[in-house]
């Protein structure tokens, strides 16, 4: 099952910009994770939220959570040529299960 | 120090070959995953291991066979390879389960002929 979905599917920037990135999901959740993965590379964990936390920041990162809404964001601010990549957010499903959705894929342009 | 390693990094191999792929984490964690990732990037967990006892079990054919010999290593037998186990194969490990932080390792790209 796919429980992150994330939108959109592509985007594309200037370095420079910031890019916003979308995640929604079904069922109730304990925490949302944003991941990176460039090109050929294993992902790498950037964010945890937890259900009752509305928003976190880490460095040029900052996550929101709307549990009402079900859905999370990830903004990425004063992009960079290497910030691109593509995002992915995970959700905990029943069973202990981290369930992934189909990722943005950013690209920056220098 | 690589955190989450797996051998090899790329597998081209024929179908109804039988073949392994390995993975050892030194992070201390007791748990670790493996994860297919299809052409299309969907990433979709296979197997999950925590202190070597088998926790997650997909729905995936029973010709893939996970081995935990202990906490840091897990891996991956895949028998009798069909042409759709085409994908890249990720090993990731955490502490505990419930949702914690994952490390990934690097991916190992499976092509079968």
């Amino acid at each position: 099952s796919q429980q992150g979905e994330e939108d959109p599917q592509a985007l594309s920037i200037q370095e420079g910009e910031n890019a916003t990135m979308n995640c929604s999901y079904k069922t109730s959740i304990n925490n949302l994770q944003w991941y990176r993965q460039n090109s050929g590379r294993g992902l790498v964990h950037l964010i945890l939220i937890r259900s009752n936390e509305r928003e976190k920041h880490s460095g040029r990162l900052r996550v929101t959570l709307d549990t009402s809404k079900k859905s999370s964001s990830l903004l990425i601010t004063a992009s960079r040529a290497a910030d691109t990549a593509s995002y992915f957010c995970a959700t905990l499903e029943y069973g202990n299960k981290l369930v992934f959705g189909a990722g943005t894929i950013l690209r920056v342009k220098s | 120090d690589t955190a989450v390693s797996q051998t090899p990094k790329y597998l081209v191999t024929q179908m109804g070959n039988d073949k392994s792929i390995k993975c050892e984490q030194n992070l201390g964690h007791d748990t670790m995953y493996w994860y297919k990732q299809d052409s299309k990037k969907f990433l979709k967990i296979m197997f999950s291991y925590n202190n070597k006892e088998l926790i997650i079990n997909e729905t995936v054919p029973n010709r893939f066979s996970p081995k935990s010999p202990d906490k840091a290593h897990l891996n991956l037998h895949i028998n009798s390879l069909e042409l759709g186990d085409s994908a890249v194969y990720f090993c990731a490990s955490s502490q505990g389960v419930g949702g914690n932080e994952q490390y990934f390792g690097p991916g190992t790209r499976l092509t079968v002929t």
